[in-house]
């Protein structure tokens, strides 16, 4: 099974600041997700990128595909309260998605 | 009610008990997952039901036991657990088994303590 390391695991920012979480893998992905978990719900789906160097824009969120489909990146301009959440990412090995451990991100108003 | 459902949302069993956690979507989809996440740890696929046929163990213990009657329910029933088997159980859904780019939609998840 293939490893997906995200970091940092725990990120506590001020609101309006602006931000960057990565995933990373030594393996190569078919595909990948990012999702986002709020407490005491489940995760849902944010984007998936299929293309090397692939770049998804979701309002204030950008995500990024490497150019060798082993690493992805999400940046978040101007970070409000609302994105609040477990930030997963999770790629595509065989039938089967590979979750990293995830990203906490606590933004204070 | 659309989407995924899980009940109960919380559980607090004692290691000799027998329980079940059950699942439903009203998507229409032919895939059911249940996946086990554990603080700071990546989510875990247990299960994978596809048509109503499991096509995925993961080496899950003989103590967690899946059922998956039709294509809109899935229960996992639970037996002679562990403390720590607690965690959060979620459910998910998909279109179709085996696609990397097909959405998965989860449930809010089972809150499972083990005592």
């Amino acid at each position: 099974t293939q490893l997906l390391e995200q970091s940092p695991q725990f990120l506590s920012i001020q609101e309006g600041e602006n931000l960057t979480v990565y995933c990373n893998s030594s393996s190569v992905f078919s595909s990948l997700q990012w999702y986002r978990q709020e407490p005491g719900e489940g995760p849902v789906l944010l984007v998936t990128v299929v293309t090397g160097g692939e770049v998804k824009k979701l309002k204030r969120l950008t995500f990024q595909f490497g150019d060798a489909r082993k690493d992805s990146s999400l940046h978040i301009t101007a970070a409000q309260p609302g994105d609040t959440g477990l930030y997963l990412c999770a790629g595509a090995e065989g039938n089967k998605l590979v979750f990293g451990a995830g990203t906490i991100l606590r933004v204070k108003s | 009610e659309t989407g995924v459902t899980q009940t109960p949302r919380h559980l607090v069993m004692g290691m000799t008990n027998k329980k079940s956690l059950k699942c439903e979507q009203h998507l229409g989809h032919n895939a059911m997952y249940w996946y086990k996440q554990s603080a700071k740890k990546p989510l875990e696929l247990m299960f994978v039901y596809s048509l109503e046929e499991r096509v995925e163990n993961n080496s899950v213990p003989s103590r967690f036991s899946p059922e998956c009657p039709n294509s809109s329910h899935l229960f996992l029933h639970l037996h002679t657990l562990q403390p720590e088997d607690s965690a959060l159980y979620l459910c998910a859904s998909s279109l179709r088994w085996g696609s990397g780019t097909d959405t998965q939609y989860f449930g809010p998840g089972t809150r499972l303590t083990v005592l």
